[in-house]
């Protein structure tokens, strides 16, 4: 229940294209959505976040959509560049009983040129 | 400032060695982690640190021991590590530990342990 299903595992786009990422939870107690971008040898760096109550949110060229029914949440990164190519997890966290940041597998993305 | 410092950012150490990894924020927040990375896989939390009291304790092997001397550093004191632990230790920082803020990450201790 404590889990955050994320896919697909690995994902090759073309430059300028649209890069989709999914995730799933099942916890209804989850009430923040993190989505984090790391770079080989670095730390996660927060990308963008969304909270239940909003369906979509959209900062430049990344927007999350949120489906609360369905308990899903996506990334979506348009005009897709080379430089977005590293890795994204997708989290979720529990506002009551302590911070718990629980993390999707993660998905390593690639833009190609 | 927004950044999360951790050092060092590469170490490598004997089983039989003691060191300690180091994290430094000024950003006034209170909660503190360590999570710990290995490749290919998303960071897994081992300590939380709010208002500079352990939190919570991911059933961590006592190999690993957390301090925090006051709000803005966070040590990860280590011994008798395994081959195992081999991983990037990452620190974050948040504002609170209820939840629904922002983590700031460093960018990782890569330990090796030979």
């Amino acid at each position: 229940q404590q889990q955050v299903k994320q896919s697909p595992q690995s994902l090759i786009v073309q430059k300028g294209g649209i890069s989709i990422i999914n995730c799933a939870y099942e916890n209804t107690a989850f009430d923040y959505f993190p989505w984090y971008q790391q770079f080989p040898g670095k730390g996660p760096a927060l990308l963008i976040a969304i909270r239940p109550d909003v369906s979509e949110k959209k900062e430049g060229r990344f927007t999350i959509s949120f489906n609360k029914s369905a308990k899903q949440f996506s990334l979506h990164i348009m005009d897709s560049q080379p430089g977005d190519s590293a890795t994204y997890f997708c989290a979720a966290s529990i506002g009551t009983g302590g911070f718990k940041t629980i993390f999707g597998a993660g998905t390593r993305l690639f833009v190609k040129a | 400032d927004t950044e999360v410092t951790q050092t060092p950012k590469h170490l490598v150490m004997g089983m039989t060695n003691k060191k300690s990894l180091k994290c430094e924020q000024h950003m006034g927040h209170r909660a503190m982690y360590w999570y710990k990375q290995k490749a290919k896989k998303p960071p897994e939390l081992m300590f939380v640190y709010s208002y500079e009291k352990l939190s919570i304790n991911e059933s961590v092997p006592s190999r690993f021991s957390p301090e925090c001397p006051n709000s803005s550093l966070l040590n990860l004191h280590l011994h008798a590590l395994q081959p195992e632990d081999s991983a990037l230790y990452l620190c974050a920082s948040s504002q609170d530990w209820a939840g629904g803020t922002e983590a700031f990450f460093g960018q990782g201790t890569r330990l090796t342990v030979v």
